[in-house]
């Protein structure tokens, strides 16, 4: 069965680097998606993204983080300083469609950042 | 703004005892729902969802889940739990937004399940 796959499983980093956070979303699908959950609390929406643009982003995304597909396979978030408060398990996600009736979102493993 | 209650942290079980987690959802208009479960190092898989129709539906791994618009509620239940259901349980209220969807999802309840 097809499967969202993401790496690494876990990145360590500290105050202020850049990381970034790659996704290989599955083949046939279109639209991507990111999401975090910070220990102890909910999973919630990051952003979401569709041919080559972003389609919404919640407030936590603010202009430390960006997201690209750099190429056919690949969906990365960037996070350019990353804070304290950016640890974090960060899950990708794809649908095949648009609407939720049409296609649901399938997630990854996630890959839990530690900044420190 | 939509939000969803799940109002236990963690739950044990003996093995073979019925489950049913408890899931409370605040949506405007009829919500589309679903159950992912986390098991330890895997990523969040969809147990079952709930857009129309019957509001009863039927999940993977003998899960099932009943909407009902009163109580704004979609319980998720088990006759008969097994040791491998061990996981951590996610409900969803997912929206249509634009070329996209979200979801929004609640705190998650553990299941421990003793043998």
């Amino acid at each position: 069965e097809p499967e969202v796959t993401q790496t690494p499983s876990h990145q360590v980093t500290q105050m202020g680097q850049e990381v970034i956070l790659r996704c290989v979303p599955i083949s046939n699908h279109l639209y991507f998606y990111w999401y975090r959950q910070i220990l102890g609390q909910k999973v919630e929406f990051l952003v979401s993204f569709y041919n080559n643009e972003i389609s919404e982003k919640s407030e936590i995304f603010d202009d430390q983080f960006s997201v690209e597909r750099p190429d056919g396979s690949n969906f990365t978030l960037k996070i350019r300083s990353t804070k304290l408060e950016d640890s974090a398990m960060y899950f990708c996600a794809s649908s095949e469609a648009s609407r939720l009736a049409r296609g649901e979102q399938y997630f990854g493993p996630g890959t839990r950042l530690t900044v420190t | 703004a939509q939000s969803v209650t799940q109002p236990d942290i963690h739950i044990t079980v003996s093995e073979g005892a019925s489950l049913e987690l408890r899931c409370n959802y605040s949506y405007g208009a009829t919500p589309y729902l679903f159950w992912y479960v986390q098991s330890p190092g895997q990523g969040l898989q969809l147990l079952l969802k709930y857009f129309s129709g019957d509001t009863l539906v039927q999940g993977i791994k003998g899960f099932e889940a009943e909407f009902k618009r009163s109580q704004s509620s979609f319980n998720l239940r088990k006759p008969s739990v097994h040791w491998s259901d061990a996981a951590e349980y996610f409900c969803a209220v997912g929206q249509n937004t634009g070329t996209a969807s979200k979801l929004t999802f609640g705190t998650g309840t553990r299941l421990q399940v003793t043998l």
